[in-house]
């Protein structure tokens, strides 16, 4: 079974562009979350997808966008880069909701380095 | 009443030793408890989770132990190996929310 799979691995964008970043759940998943980790700063929630609908939502500004396919699969857009977007971003996909108890499997992310 | 807080920050261990991360937890609807293992450049990978209704739960080297009173649960690593040495994140999820902690570094000396 093909895990949640994350792509591109590895970018480079130029401070003032934007980034869409893509994430392949495992099959059968329904849910879908995003995260965003830098250095020292741990895992900060940006969004949970679940049937095509956001359901929760982090603390970030309105620069940060996702949406989720009728397929589960998922995007996340970042607009108006800013050095301090630079981080990993990671993806994460479970059965149903996250709250509900159920294991959440991580993609090995998306390095983005914003300059 | 969100949070779950985790410590310690880092942690050194001599190789065969017994490593232990704490987490401490406010929100009793939380009923799902895994910990995460994340290796420098890879995605956190689930390592062990426990549901309230069990004290301690073992896989192998790692046991995690839980006191549902004090709402407290803890990640013990026995014999801990240098290939053990990684960042390890709690988590609590139940009542549509999931919580990280903030990590624990983890390196064990050999």
């Amino acid at each position: 079974k093909a895990g949640v799979t994350q792509t591109p691995r590895y970018l480079i964008k130029t401070r003032g562009q934007q980034v869409t970043l893509s994430c392949s759940p495992i099959s059968g998943h329904r849910s879908v979350s995003w995260y965003q980790q830098t250095p020292g700063q741990g895992l900060q929630f940006l969004f949970e997808y679940f049937s095509e609908t956001q359901r929760n939502k982090g603390n970030f500004p309105g620069r940060f966008s996702g949406r989720q396919f009728s397929n589960s699969r998922s995007e996340m857009n970042v607009s108006t880069l800013e050095l301090g977007d630079s981080a990993l971003y990671l993806c994460a996909s479970s059965l149903s909701r996250w709250g509900d108890g159920n294991t959440i499997y991580f993609g090995e992310g998306s390095w983005l380095t914003v300059v | 009443q969100q949070q779950v807080k985790q410590s310690p920050q880092s942690l050194i261990v001599q190789k065969g030793g017994i490593s232990i991360i704490n987490c401490a937890y406010e929100n009793t609807a939380f009923d799902y408890f895994p910990w995460y293992q994340q290796f420098p450049g890879k995605g956190p990978a689930l390592l062990i989770a426990i549901r309230p209704d069990v004290s301690e739960k073992k896989e192998g080297r790692f046991t995690i132990s839980f006191n549902k009173s004090a709402k407290q649960f803890s990640l013990h690593i026995m014999d801990s190996q240098p290939g053990d040495s990684a960042t390890y994140f709690c988590a609590a999820s139940g009542g549509n929310k999931l919580v990280f902690g903030a990590g624990t570094i983890l390196r064990v000396k050999s």
